[in-house]
């Protein structure tokens, strides 16, 4: 049973438009959120992450959003750009998890950025 | 400094051999993990390491066996593994296991089991 889904396998955008890679998770316990931005054969590199007490934390370009009641979160990407196309995995920890009890990952996201 | 430097970057070993997987963070982390991830798969959590301790244990057969040696240092033992074995090896650490905060990982090991 998945516990955190990412429903798009890929998505293709557009160079300088908004990139909006969405995951959904099931457990109630999970209070931490995190997007991992991955390049073939290498390890996950950390973007950005939410605390379940937030709704919004921004950095840079780089937006991740919380819905807490429809347990959804989304990633914003604006502009995009060429170097932005990899995978994404979005990815949560219960309580008292942090880095944690391990994460939870998603199957991720291939965002393609076009010129 | 963010690293987690895993060697080697590349290891081929046959179903008899024995090797080992190392890890290294110089950020006072207290808390490591290794992960294994499948071609077109997720990370999937093995082992976590809390103040050198083994924490969890993710159901993985004993032909894999975790070490820590010290605080910054993390390995994998690999013995009579078999060809579904094949993965990319994934080392991480985090600030504590009990502290919300983000995991940082290595570049990964890529095995292949012949």
């Amino acid at each position: 049973d998945q516990q955190v889904k990412q429903n798009s396998p890929s998505l293709s955008v557009q160079e300088g438009r908004i990139s909006i890679l969405n995951c959904d998770y099931t457990n109630s316990m999970f209070d931490y959120f995190l997007w991992y931005k991955k390049y073939p054969a290498e390890g996950p590199t950390f973007l950005i992450s939410i605390s379940s007490i937030k709704d919004k934390n921004e950095d840079g370009r780089f937006t991740v959003f919380l819905n807490k009641s429809a347990k959804h979160l989304s990633l914003h990407i604006v502009p995009s750009q060429p170097g932005d196309s990899a995978v994404y995995f979005c990815a949560a920890s219960a309580a008292g998890g942090g880095g944690a009890d391990g994460l939870t990952f998603g199957k991720g996201t291939h965002l393609i950025i076009q010129p | 400094d963010t690293e987690v430097t895993q060697t080697p970057k590349h290891l081929v070993m046959g179903m008899t051999n024995k090797k080992s997987l190392k890890c290294e963070q110089h950020m006072g982390h207290r808390a490591m993990y290794w992960y294994k991830q499948k071609a077109k798969k997720p990370p999937e959590l093995m082992f976590v390491y809390s103040y050198e301790k083994l924490s969890i244990n993710e159901s993985v057969p004993s032909r894999f066996s975790p070490e820590c040696p010290n605080s910054s240092l993390l390995n994998l033992h690999l013995h009579a593994l078999q060809p579904e074995d094949s993965a990319l090896y994934l080392c991480a650490s985090s600030q504590e296991r009990t502290v919300n905060t983000e995991a940082f990982f290595g570049q990964g090991t890529r095995l292949t089991v012949v």
